[in-house]
C-alpha cells in the first residue's frame, strides 16, 4: 500500500523565513507525490507533483520540493514565507484505488510577523 | 484542468435525515472519487465514483450508508443516509481529468460540502 507521513501537525515561522514541511512517503511501485493546500474554507489547491521526471519540482507561489528515493520523502519548502501562506498543507501519493490520492494528517502553517 | 462545483456548500441537518450532494465537473473526466474530511483530520476516501456502475466503497465505507450515483462523465452525487452528528464533516468531490495517465494525473478538487448534523 502506499501511504504518506507528514511530520508535525503544527509548523511556526516568522515572515521571511524560511519554510520547511515534511513528508515521507511509503510506496511498493515508483510513487507519484503531491502537495496540497487548504485554505480556511476552502478546498484544495494543487502547489505541485512529482511523476518520476525532474527529482527537484517547482511550484506555485514559490515553493518547491525534492524527491529524495534514499530518504524516502519529499519535503516542501519555500524561501521567504508570506503571511498569505498561512494555510493547511498536505501531502500525499498516488494509490491503488482507481489511483486515487492517498493523505497525510496535514501541517498547519502559522506564519508570524 | 477541471473546475469542480458542489451543491449545497453547507447544510445543518437533523439526526436521522438524508442529504445528497451534488458534484458537477466543467468537462468530461475519467475518475470521480468522494472524500470525507473530518473537523481537524485530513482526507479520507469513501468511494470511487464509476460511470454507469455501482461505486467502488473503501474499508469502513457501505452502501447503503453512502450511496453515490454518476450518471455520466461531468455529475455525480453523495447521499449521506440517516445521519447522525458523527456524520458531521465536510465532504469533497474529485476527480481525474486521464490526460496525464491515471497515476500521474492530478486529482481536482470541490469547494466542499460542510455538514452539520444535530
Amino acid at each position: 500500500a502506499q501511504s504518506v507521513t507528514q511530520l508535525g501537525s503544527h509548523v511556526s515561522v516568522s515572515e521571511g523565513a524560511l519554510v520547511l514541511l515534511r513528508c515521507n512517503y511509503s510506496s511498493s511501485v515508483p510513487p507519484y507525490l503531491f502537495w496540497y493546500v487548504q485554505y480556511p474554507n476552502q478546498g484544495l489547491q494543487l502547489l505541485l507533483k512529482y511523476t518520476s521526471a525532474a527529482t527537484l519540482v517547482k511550484g506555485i507561489n514559490g515553493f518547491e520540493a525534492e524527491f529524495k528515493k534514499s530518504e524516502t520523502s519529499f519535503h516542501l519548502t519555500k524561501p521567504s514565507a508570506h503571511m498569505s501562506d498561512a494555510a493547511e498543507y498536505f501531502c500525499a501519493v498516488t494509490g491503488s484505488s482507481g489511483y486515487a490520492l492517498n493523505f497525510g494528517k496535514g501541517t498547519s502553517l502559522l506564519v508570524t510577523p | 484542468s477541471a473546475v469542480i462545483s458542489q451543491k449545497p456548500s453547507r447544510d445543518i441537518c437533523q439526526r436521522g435525515t438524508s442529504l445528497t450532494i451534488q458534484c458537477q465537473v466543467d468537462s468530461q473526466v475519467t475518475m470521480m472519487f468522494w472524500y470525507r474530511q473530518q473537523p481537524g483530520q485530513s482526507l479520507t476516501l469513501i468511494a470511487t465514483a464509476n460511470q454507469g456502475s455501482e461505486a467502488t466503497y473503501e474499508s469502513g465505507f457501505v452502501i447503503d450508508k453512502f450511496p453515490i450515483s454518476r450518471p455520466n462523465l461531468t455529475f455525480s452525487t453523495l447521499t449521506v443516509s440517516n445521519m447522525s452528528p458523527e456524520d458531521s464533516s465536510i465532504y469533497l468531490c474529485s476527480s481525474k481529468t486521464g490526460e496525464e495517465g491515471s497515476r500521474a494525473d492530478t486529482q481536482y478538487f470541490g469547494p466542499g460540502t460542510r455538514l452539520t448534523v444535530l
